[in-house]
């Protein structure tokens, strides 16, 4: 009973790369939600799609931030030239469009 | 959404009954009351959630307030594991995803 399954676990990037976190639902699953937790801080709302649509991308970044659900494949969250303030652990979840979401275990990203 | 308040912190004696409280005067009819918690370092894990009526499951016991203002989520017998934070969500259903605030929650911590 796979659950949501996300990579890489850790994550280390220099100021100015690219990072690339990776999410695989819950087998069935057509929706999903990037969040994200600054250190000591509670968790924020990034973004929510549905296979190949973004739903709702208000708590995203309006720079550097992309995310995409493609037909086929994971999701995948994308930070473009990444600074030191995006260090942050980064959550998936997924759902069927019903109640409960399920979280990945996350993708703690820390830039140097 | 509804906002929610809970204590920042409680503490529990191993063995014994956990019962968080959360207020949230401002819910409307058709928000549902979720619970989720966060063991340390872990992505959200989803525990129970109603509408008017109490539930219960294998994990915790939701008592929901007649007039819907307050809740009480319940761990009958918490034990060193049930240490999280602990989170109270006001939601409505849209039937077409389920994107959830998290707010500050309250962190249990469970001792011998």
């Amino acid at each position: 009973n796979a659950g949501v399954m996300q990579n890489p676990r850790h994550l280390v990037r220099r100021r100015g790369q690219e990072a690339r976190l990776r999410c695989s639902p819950v087998k069935g699953h057509s929706h999903v939600y990037w969040y994200r937790q600054l250190p000591e801080e509670g968790l924020k709302f990034m973004v929510y799609l549905q296979k190949e649509n973004i739903i709702d991308e208000s708590g995203m970044p309006k720079e550097r931030f992309s995310a995409e659900f493609p037909k086929e494949g994971p999701s995948i969250l994308r930070i473009q030239q990444v600074v030191r303030g995006d260090s942050a652990a980064y959550f998936c979840a997924s759902s069927s469009g019903e109640e409960k979401l399920f979280f990945g275990s996350g993708t703690q990203l820390s830039v140097l | 959404d509804a906002k929610t308040t809970q204590p920042p912190s409680m503490d529990c004696a191993e063995g014994r009954a956990a019962n968080l409280p959360c207020n949230h005067s401002t819910i409307s009819g058709n928000e549902y009351v979720y619970w989720y918690r966060q063991i340390h370092s872990q992505g959200p894990q989803y525990i129970i959630h109603g509408l008017k009526n109490n539930e219960t499951n294998e994990m915790a016991s939701l008592i929901i307030t007649e007039d819907r203002k307050s809740s009480t989520l319940i761990l009958p017998h918490a034990t060193l594991r049930d240490t999280a934070v602990y989170y109270c969500i006001a939601n409505i259903l849209t039937g077409g995803g389920n994107k959830l605030t998290f707010g500050t929650g309250t962190q249990l911590k469970v001792e011998l």
